[in-house]
């Protein structure tokens, strides 16, 4: 089956600073990523889709100066998270959408960041 | 796309079916029922997708009502893996169209 990674895990940064994370396509070639996040007790909520070799598109109020976006590759996106407050820690989860014609996402296992 | 319903949560015993519904009244005809879950803490994991026929694979069955105004899955042996919240989401199956999520019913499968 498709199978998408995210790294890292989890990461605990400091106020003010910026934190990358990865969302990588193992098997397959994505055009479309969609990057989540999930507050406690709570459902996803979509901030962005990206597609390779273009600019993301974010979803009414989520900073994109804030919440970066990059998809440089068919298997690659990264979500950089700048300036980043306590009021950032979530879990970030990460989707694919094969090149192929399937229809379904694929979800990476998700990211925790704690911002102290 | 459509608005869905489900209930907040539902218990099962392990070993017996678990039959989660959905509602999704205002479904178009284009629009496909999918559904997902999310056991705690790790990304959501597709289980199923239907239009209007019933559905079947090795997690489940998607029972579809003849006028597609309601859904159920149904996991017909639950294991205490099962325990996740299950989200039904309505869609077109279109290649690139986003999900959204809802609140889903948390499943809690009891020994």
């Amino acid at each position: 089956g498709a199978v998408v990674s995210q790294h890292p895990s989890w990461v605990i940064c400091k106020s003010g600073t910026s934190v990358k994370i990865e969302c990588r396509s193992l098997d397959f070639q994505a055009t479309t990523m969609f990057w989540y996040r999930q507050f406690p007790k709570q459902s996803l909520m979509l901030m962005a889709t990206s597609n390779e070799g273009s600019k993301a598109t974010y979803e009414q109020g989520v900073e994109k100066d804030k919440f970066l976006i990059n998809h440089a590759s068919l298997t690659l996106s990264t979500l950089t998270v700048t300036s980043a407050h306590p009021e950032d820690s979530s879990f970030y989860i990460c989707s694919a959408l094969p090149r192929d014609p399937f229809f379904e996402q694929y979800f990476g296992p998700g990211t925790r960041l704690t911002v102290t | 796309d459509a608005k869905t319903t489900q209930p907040t949560s539902m218990d099962c015993a392990e070993g017996r079916a678990a039959n989660l519904p959905c509602n999704h009244s205002t479904i178009s005809g284009n629009e496909y029922v999918y559904w997902y879950r999310q056991i705690h803490s790790q990304g959501p994991q597709y289980i199923i997708h239907g239009l209007k026929n019933n559905e079947t694979n090795e997690m489940a069955s998607l029972i579809i009502t003849e006028d597609r105004k309601s859904s159920t899955l149904i996991l017909p042996h639950a294991t205490l893996r099962d325990t996740a919240v299950y989200y039904c989401i309505v869609k077109q199956e279109t290649s690139g169209s986003r999900l959204t999520f809802g609140e889903g019913t948390q499943l809690t499968v009891n020994p």
